[in-house]
């Protein structure tokens, strides 16, 4: 199993441009989410997914879009890009809810200019 | 939004020294509380996941405990050694919100 794959690893934006940071996963798991980690405030929740066709907002999902089309895959789209959307981004995953922890990607680091 | 509060925030301690941590949450509507470990350019790891008032766990030198009425949980880590070196942090399970994190620093 590869797990969590996020791509790209590292990507530079011009303010104003659009993209697309892809998540998928080979775990059948249920339960998806993106994260941003900012320095010293930790991980923020953008929007999670409970299964196929459903998705939510999290803390800060402003700027930002979502779709869950199948299990395995949950891009985050960024459309109007802004120098406040400058962070390591993470996607992770669960089986289901509660007692099953998170298993995370290796992070895509994302630079706005 | 709900606030998951660790404390300290950072912390050197000496090889070979215990220490613990604080993580602390909404008492009201526990679901579930989350540790993990995560160090500098790698992605978080799970330690624990803590469902039960009064539960405990163990994983080698590393042990958590959960008080669920009075909303917090405590990381100890036995023995500290350099490896141990990382970010850890505590998620409240309620949409997985995480504390800010407790840095240590392991110094040989």
């Amino acid at each position: 199993n590869a797990g969590v794959t996020q791509t790209p690893k590292f990507r530079i934006l011009k303010i104003g441009q659009s993209m697309t940071l892809q998540c998928t996963q080979d775990m059948n798991h249920n339960y998806m989410y993106w994260y941003r980690q900012d320095p010293g405030m930790g991980l923020k929740l953008i929007y999670y997914s409970v299964g196929a066709g459903i998705t939510d907002k999290g803390e800060v999902p402003n700027g930002y879009n979502v779709s869950r089309s199948t299990t395995e895959d949950f891009p985050l789209r960024l459309e109007l890009a802004a120098p406040s959307q400058t962070s390591v981004y993470f996607c992770a995953s669960s089986l289901r809810d509660r007692g099953f922890p998170l298993h995370f990607g290796n992070g895509t680091r994302l630079t706005v200019t | 939004i709900l606030n998951v509060e660790q404390s300290p925030q950072s912390l050197h301690v000496q090889e070979g020294d215990s220490t613990n941590f604080t993580c602390s949450f909404p008492s009201s509507n526990f679901y579930a509380l989350h540790w993990y470990r995560w160090e500098t350019a790698k992605s978080p790891e799970a330690l624990f996941v803590m469902t039960l008032n009064g539960d405990e766990k163990k994983k080698g030198r590393i042990s958590a405990t959960l008080n669920t009425k009075e909303g917090y949980s405590y990381l100890y880590i036995k023995g500290s050694q350099p490896e141990d070196s990382a970010t850890y942090l505590c998620a409240f399970r309620q949409k997985v919100t995480f504390g800010t994190g407790t840095k240590l620093q392991v110094i040989p």
